[in-house]
C-alpha cells in the first residue's frame, strides 16, 4: 500500500520566520496528498489538499506543491506565528480505490515563539 | 454547516468495562471513519462505514466493532476495555461514494482513559 514519511520533529521558530515541514511519499499512481493540523487539544483540521501532480495546495499562508519527481508535498510558510504552534500530519490514500482509509505521518509538531 | 460532532468528549472507565462513542457526521456526507490516535502508534485506521455497511477495517482486535445508521450517524464500540486503549479516538466524514473522493473532516475526538 502506499506510505508516507514526514520530518521529525519539533521544529522551532520565531515568529515570522519561513517553515518548511518535508513530507515525502511512496504511491502507486498519483493518489491525492494532504496536510493535516492538530492544535491542542482539537481534533484534526484539513489543511490543504493537492489532487494531481504539480497542483499547488494552499490555505491560510501554508502551500505545499505535489512534485512527483521527487515524490514530496513538502509544507511551507512564509512567515509563521504563535497561532501556527501545533501538530502537522502529512497523508495519503492507503490505496488507489474508492477506500476512504488515509494513511498519516507521524506528525511534526511546530512551536513558534515571540 | 455544523461540522463533525462526537460524544462524549471525555470517558474514564476501568479495565473490563466497555464504552460506546458516538459521531454525528457533517450533513449530507455518508461516509464515517473512526481513528484511534495515540502517542506511541499514532494515527491508526480502525473502520469505514458507508451507507449503513462497514467497507473497510483496520488491524483491530474484534473487542473493536461500530456500526452506521441511516441517518449516516455512527457508533463504535470497545468491550472488554484494556489499559492500551486509551486513546483518542477521532471520527471523520467525507462526502465520498465509491468513487472515492478522500477529504476527511475530523470531529474533536472522544478522549478515553482507562484504569
Amino acid at each position: 500500500g502506499n506510505s508516507v514519511t514526514q520530518m521529525e520533529g519539533p521544529v522551532t521558530l520565531s515568529e515570522e520566520a519561513f517553515l518548511t515541514i518535508n513530507c515525502t511519499y511512496t504511491a502507486t499512481g498519483y493518489p491525492s496528498l494532504f496536510w493535516y493540523v492538530q492544535y491542542p487539544g482539537e481534533g484534526l483540521q484539513l489543511l490543504l489538499k493537492a489532487t494531481k501532480a504539480d497542483d499547488k495546495g494552499s490555505n491560510k499562508g501554508f502551500e505545499a506543491t505535489y512534485r512527483k519527481e521527487t515524490t514530496s508535498f513538502h509544507l511551507e510558510k512564509g512567515s509563521v506565528q504563535v497561532s501556527d504552534s501545533a501538530v502537522y500530519f502529512c497523508a495519503l490514500p492507503a490505496r488507489n480505490t474508492g477506500f476512504q482509509k488515509l494513511v498519516f505521518g507521524t506528525g511534526t509538531r511546530l512551536l513558534v515563539s515571540p | 454547516k455544523a461540522g463533525v460532532t462526537q460524544t462524549p468528549r471525555y470517558l474514564i472507565k476501568t479495565r473490563g468495562q466497555q464504552v460506546t462513542l458516538s459521531c454525528s457526521p457533517i450533513s449530507g456526507h455518508r461516509s464515517v471513519s473512526w481513528y484511534q490516535q495515540t502517542p506511541g502508534q499514532g494515527l491508526q485506521f480502525l473502520f469505514e462505514y458507508f451507507s449503513e455497511t462497514q467497507r473497510n477495517k483496520g488491524n483491530f482486535p474484534g473487542r473493536f466493532s461500530g456500526r452506521q445508521f441511516s441517518n449516516s450517524r455512527s457508533e463504535m464500540n470497545v468491550s472488554t476495555l484494556e489499559l492500551g486503549d486509551s486513546a483518542l479516538y477521532l471520527c471523520a466524514s467525507s462526502l465520498a461514494g465509491l468513487a472515492g473522493g478522500y477529504s476527511l473532516y475530523f470531529g474533536p475526538g472522544t478522549r478515553l482513559l482507562v484504569l
